[in-house]
């Protein structure tokens, strides 16, 4: 049984960073990409970026270039997720999914909800 | 980017009913690449449909998918209770990935 399981809650300030850690079990995790969504409290579900393991390429949603940063350590199967200079409105839960074939998302980690507040 | 839009907004049904949820997209979702996510409260999102029409591994067949080109939709033939949640579209033809708004289908 695939399983993401992500690292814990979160409070930061306006203009943090946050690293959110994604890791992975039960399949081979150079064989498929990771990607990244949010759903800020209340709202829908919004894409941020999608990382290929194997070839250790991304890519990033427009709306989030200069402040994302997507990696992996094949070493630990582990995804994570940077986001700098934090606003207010990054406040939400961020997933990771593995990502399969051309980009359907089967597995989902638990969700980390991140906080950003003065 | 490619826009999706999911109606209706929320959708009142009574157990053993049938439901129809629709996804619209602004331009063509070429290959079909569209999948559909159930969401419960607290949980991620689970995968129903992947592909515009292929069931995701244990989804049982009152789910089904249809659709190409810019016009999807999500058919679940008869409800059953634990059905009730928000319902999502997904496109990941065309860069950036993008998600419908939801669709809420609450018990009436």
């Amino acid at each position: 049984q695939v399983q993401l399981v992500q690292s814990g809650a979160e409070v930061k300030k306006p203009g943090d960073s946050l690293k959110v850690s994604c890791k992975a079990s039960d399949y081979t995790f150079s064989a498929y990409g990771i990607s990244w969504v949010r759903q800020a409290p209340g709202q829908g579900l919004e894409w941020l970026g999608w990382i290929s393991v194997y070839k250790h390429t991304t890519n990033d949603a427009h709306k989030f270039q200069g402040r994302v940063n997507l990696t992996t350590d094949t070493a630990t199967s582990t995804a994570y997720l940077e986001l700098r200079t934090l606003r207010s409105d990054d406040t939400a839960v961020y997933y990771c999914a593995r990502a399969n074939g051309m980009g359907w998302l089967p597995s989902w980690g638990q969700g980390t909800l991140v906080t950003v507040s003065s | 980017e490619i826009v999706l839009t999911q109606s209706p907004g929320t959708l009142s049904l009574s157990p053993g009913e049938r439901a129809t949820l629709s996804c619209r997209a602004s331009h063509s979702v070429s290959s079909n690449y569209l999948a559909w996510y159930q969401q419960k409260p607290g949980l991620a999102p689970r995968l129903l449909i992947y592909g515009a029409s292929s069931r995701a591994t244990g989804i049982p067949d009152r789910f089904s998918g249809s659709g190409s080109g810019t016009d999807f939709t999500l058919t679940i033939s008869r409800l059953e209770p634990e059905d009730f949640a928000v319902y999502y579209c997904h496109q990941y033809s065309t860069s950036p990935d993008t998600f419908g708004q939801g669709t809420k289908l609450e018990i009436k």
